[in-house]
């Protein structure tokens, strides 16, 4: 079965301090990867997506991602946090092998980043 | 421009209702998606359309009915509304691509309460 993993529902980091979100999956084939953010009461935004190529993929508001095909890994991360990133970030995966239009979403981790 | 739009944005009603919610997408995409984020917010398709064909139908009840009058709208309409259905309901686009490559974009939600 597909499935995605963020393994923490909550992330807490001091404002300044490099930040890691992290998201494990379970897909046939080779997926596509992507992170979206929630802030409250809002929809999701799509912040970056992984195809092919450099493993290190850069996105909006200085988020970036780090794709690991031998550990199926695809974690978040901006160097140094800024309070206005708290917000609901998901993890999300697109089968190749799937014609049908198919995204699987982790879970969420909510991450607050302290002033 | 609001690119993805949901009315109504919220929703209180009763149980037994019969309630819709409208989505509308003005970025010329022609595959449309209604999610279901629960309290937990956890996010699960519920049904997916590609020009006006439905292409994904989890296993939702059948009191849930989605129409898609053109590939711009794709409505949802709930019958007989239990207390399990509260929950927030985002509606997505993308524009369908052969390579599996596309991002989805996601409306604001519409949050219902079903008392």
């Amino acid at each position: 079965a597909q499935s995605v993993a963020q393994p923490e529902d909550q992330v807490n980091v001091a404002e300044g301090n490099p930040l890691t979100v992290k998201c494990t999956y379970s897909v046939s084939g080779n997926p596509y990867l992507f992170w979206y953010v929630q802030y409250p009461n809002r929809g999701l935004q799509f912040l970056l997506k992984y195809i092919t190529g450099d493993n290190l993929v850069k996105g909006s508001y200085g988020f970036e991602a780090e794709f690991n095909k031998s550990q199926t890994s695809f974690h978040l991360k901006k160097p140094s946090a800024l309070v206005s990133d708290s917000a609901l970030y998901f993890c999300a995966v697109r089968p190749t092998s799937n014609t049908g239009n198919q995204f699987y979403f982790g879970t969420g981790t909510s991450l607050t980043v302290i002033p | 421009d609001t690119a993805v739009s949901q009315t109504p944005k919220y929703l209180v009603t009763q149980m037994g209702n019969d309630k819709s919610i409208k989505c509308e997408q003005n970025l010329g995409h022609d595959t449309m998606y209604w999610y279901k984020q629960d309290s937990k917010k956890f996010l699960k398709i519920m049904f997916s359309y590609n020009n006006k064909e439905l292409i994904i139908n989890e296993t939702v009840p059948n009191r849930f009915s989605p129409k898609s009058p053109d590939k711009a709208h794709l409505n949802l309409h709930i019958n007989s509304l239990e207390l399990g259905d509260s929950a927030v309901y985002f509606c997505a686009s993308s524009q369908f691509l052969a390579d599996l490559k596309e991002t989805q974009y996601f409306g604001p939600g519409t949050r219902l309460l079903v008392l």
